[in-house]
């Protein structure tokens, strides 16, 4: 069974920033990766599918990368609405167990 | 614009069922696979069950396996999970989630949620 760890389980900058989340599967997903972001109190939203293809409606400052085994989602300069858990998911489907991201 | 409303979550006695619904506007109903992902309270996200576009194929997560099932009405855009034999463990909000793909073969990423629904399990 594949297990995805991400790092760092926080995450603390300042609006900005450049953010770079973690995602690291126990064996190869090839590009099959999605990325969502979950607001407290709200569902989930998907950013990235296919490790690096941006969803619909998604800003640009989102971006992913990554294959095989190591993966990442970035956020080139942080808005105050991007505080939020990142999850990453393999289409087994399995989550990782999220990153908050928040302010510093 | 996509709308997926969850209902049915309450509190139910350990061992007993519950149904969910899920009401889809906005898009072709029957062209798209479904999923339930559950959120146990303060913890991650973990995949439930997915039927196809037109219920020909369902699978589920182990562990609900033999004490849930997925199904759907394309005529009324309707979306469900039976619940039986509910466990302590089954607590949390439960999404309804569209399917990224509009094909036969679902893609496993999941582009529009529900607000969720909370089921407990208590005594």
């Amino acid at each position: 069974e594949i297990v995805l760890t991400q790092s760092p389980a926080t995450l603390s900058l300042s609006p900005g920033e450049r953010a770079t989340l973690s995602c690291r599967a126990s064996q190869s997903v090839s590009s099959y990766l999605a990325w969502y972001q979950q607001k407290p109190g709200q569902a989930p939203r998907l950013l990235i599918y296919d490790a690096s293809n941006r969803a619909t409606g998604i800003p640009a400052r989102f971006s992913g990368s990554g294959s095989g085994t190591d993966f990442t989602l970035t956020i080139s300069s942080l808005e105050p609405e991007d505080f939020a858990v990142y999850y990453c998911q393999q289409r087994s489907p399995l989550f990782g167990q999220g990153t908050k991201l928040e302010i510093k | 614009q996509v709308q997926l409303v969850e209902s049915g979550g309450g509190v139910v006695q350990p061992g007993r069922s519950l149904r969910l619904s899920c009401a889809a506007s906005g898009f072709t109903f029957s062209s798209y696979g479904m999923h339930w992902v559950r959120q146990a309270p303060g913890k991650g996200l973990e995949w439930v069950a997915v039927i196809w576009y037109d219920g020909s194929n369902k699978y589920y997560a182990d562990s609900v396996k033999g004490r849930f099932t997925i199904s759907r009405d394309n005529s009324k855009n309707t979306l469900y999970l039976q619940m039986n034999s509910l466990r302590a463990e089954d607590t949390a909000v439960y999404y309804c989630a569209r399917d990224l793909g509009a094909t036969p073969l679902p893609f496993y990423y999941f582009d529009y949620w529900g607000q969720g629904t909370l089921v407990t399990v208590s005594s």
